[in-house]
């Protein structure tokens, strides 16, 4: 139980372009989804924090505008980079909390790499 | 807000030994103590997590150990395999946090056959 799933693992586009990354929690409900970006041989950096059916919460440094992101049901969430740049280039990963389970808990997805040409 | 700092950056051990990774965090308030393992292209995986009333917590070979006191945690992985080899991460978390996590920088563990 408690699969996270991430489509897709990785991507290739042009600068300029814009990217859409789903999060979907497959065997449970998600009340709050989170956002990670990683730079190679680092730490897991939250983006942001987002409810279902409520606005992101975005982390101090994060460009809202640049990194649109949609919690619509209990099992989606979506990251758009819109605009990519080479400097996007990253692995994105997301989590999921268990609506109505123990606090704290988050399961993470695969990942997904993103790569800006 | 909390601050989670973790050692050794880099850990190579040999087949078989015990591999020991530390962990602190700042925020007394943090009740939530994870650990993920993190394989090359991959998303972190769960592994043992501990919660603040209890001190120690033990799974096959691997265990995790709490001093709320001291603000430290520790995970402790025993008879150390080559597919133990991968990244671990600490994190820390409190409920008034909406469940958010503070990680720590991460350790490389390498284990030669």
């Amino acid at each position: 139980g408690a699969v996270v799933s991430q489509h897709p693992s990785w991507v290739i586009c042009k600068s300029g372009t814009s990217v859409k990354i789903e999060c979907r929690s497959l065997d449970f409900q998600a009340t709050t989804m989170f956002w990670y970006r990683q730079f190679p041989k680092q730490s897991l950096m939250l983006m942001a924090t987002s409810n279902e059916g409520s606005k992101a919460t975005y982390e101090q440094g994060v460009e809202k505008d640049k990194f649109l992101i949609n919690h619509a049901s209990l099992t989606l969430s979506t990251l758009t980079v819109t605009s990519a740049h080479p400097e996007d280039s990253s692995f994105y990963i997301c989590s999921a909390s268990l609506a109505g389970g123990l606090h704290n808990e988050q399961f993470f997805g695969p990942g997904t790499r993103l790569t800006v040409l | 807000g909390e601050n989670v700092e973790q050692h050794p950056s880099t850990l190579s051990v040999q087949e078989g030994d015990s591999a020991v990774i530390k962990c602190t965090y700042s925020d007394s308030a943090s009740n939530y103590f994870p650990w993920y393992k993190q394989e090359l292209g991959k998303g972190p995986q769960l592994i043992i997590d501990i919660r603040s009333n209890v001190g120690e917590k033990k799974d096959q070979r691997i265990a995790v150990t709490l001093n709320k006191t001291a603000k430290h945690f520790s995970l402790h992985i025993t008879e150390t395999q080559p597919e133990d080899s991968a990244v671990y991460f600490c994190a820390a978390s409190t409920n008034n946090a909406g469940n958010m996590l503070t990680f720590g920088g991460g350790t490389r563990l390498m284990v030669k056959p």
